[in-house]
């Protein structure tokens, strides 16, 4: 375990639905990311947050929409996805921008 | 800019034999290298890290990792692979940009 917890690890969902990813973290760390995998493209960041702001958006689509309420949690909310953004969806922490990062497990996302 | 390059796609070796992953870097300023391995349908793990100081880094697994400056590279190593070795390795400058990865398979 590496500190990091994603719920859910597996989702299937339509392409009208609107679900939520969840990402939480108890290691004090400071920065919090998602990054997307897919066998295309293995590891492509999406979103940076660092003290709770977010301080890199790699020109995701808006159907994508992270929220960071706190230093711990950190979600990716989910609307109208289309196929081809099923994925493993990864979230990361880490004391600094500078520093390891700590991976949750991933969500396996299935958009039908 | 931070950015790194792997390769190889792909890295067969035999149970017992000696195990590389290349990984070549484009950083300005001092380079932070790291390396990470991820296990199927798992998040990545980290490994080991080059901040400064000595050019052979020691890792978990076994694994380690040597600093090459005039060749800009960021190797990892491991003298006698195992088959659970198997399993994407990524390099990385930092957190925010990973290299495309490396599959490593290890034949018993």
């Amino acid at each position: 375990e590496t500190g990091v917890t994603q719920t859910p690890r597996h989702l299937v969902m339509g392409m009208t639905n609107k679900k939520s990813l969840k990402c939480e973290q108890h290691l004090g760390h400071n920065a919090m990311y998602w990054y997307k995998q897919s066998a295309k493209k293995p590891l492509e960041l999406m979103f940076v947050y660092n003290f709770k702001e977010q301080t890199e958006n790699n020109s995701v689509p808006s159907r994508f929409s992270p929220e960071c309420p706190n230093s711990s949690h950190l979600f990716l909310h989910l609307h109208t996805l289309q196929p081809e953004d099923s994925a493993l969806y990864l979230c990361a922490s880490s004391p600094s921008w500078d520093t390891e990062a700590f991976f949750g497990q991933g969500t396996r996302l299935t958009v039908v | 800019a931070q950015s790194v390059a792997q390769p190889e796609d792909q890295v067969n070796v035999a149970e017992g034999n000696p195990l590389t992953v290349k990984c070549t870097y484009s950083v300005s300023g001092n380079p932070y290298l790291f390396w990470y391995v991820q296990y199927p349908n798992r998040g990545l793990q980290f490994l080991l890290k080059y901040i400064t100081g000595d050019n052979l880094v020691k890792g978990s697994y076994g694994f380690e990792a040597e600093f090459n400056k005039s060749q800009t590279s960021f190797h990892l190593k491991k003298p006698s692979a195992l088959v659970s070795d198997s399993a994407l390795y990524f390099c990385a400058p930092r957190a925010l940009t990973f290299g495309s990865g490396t599959r490593l398979q290890v034949q018993p």
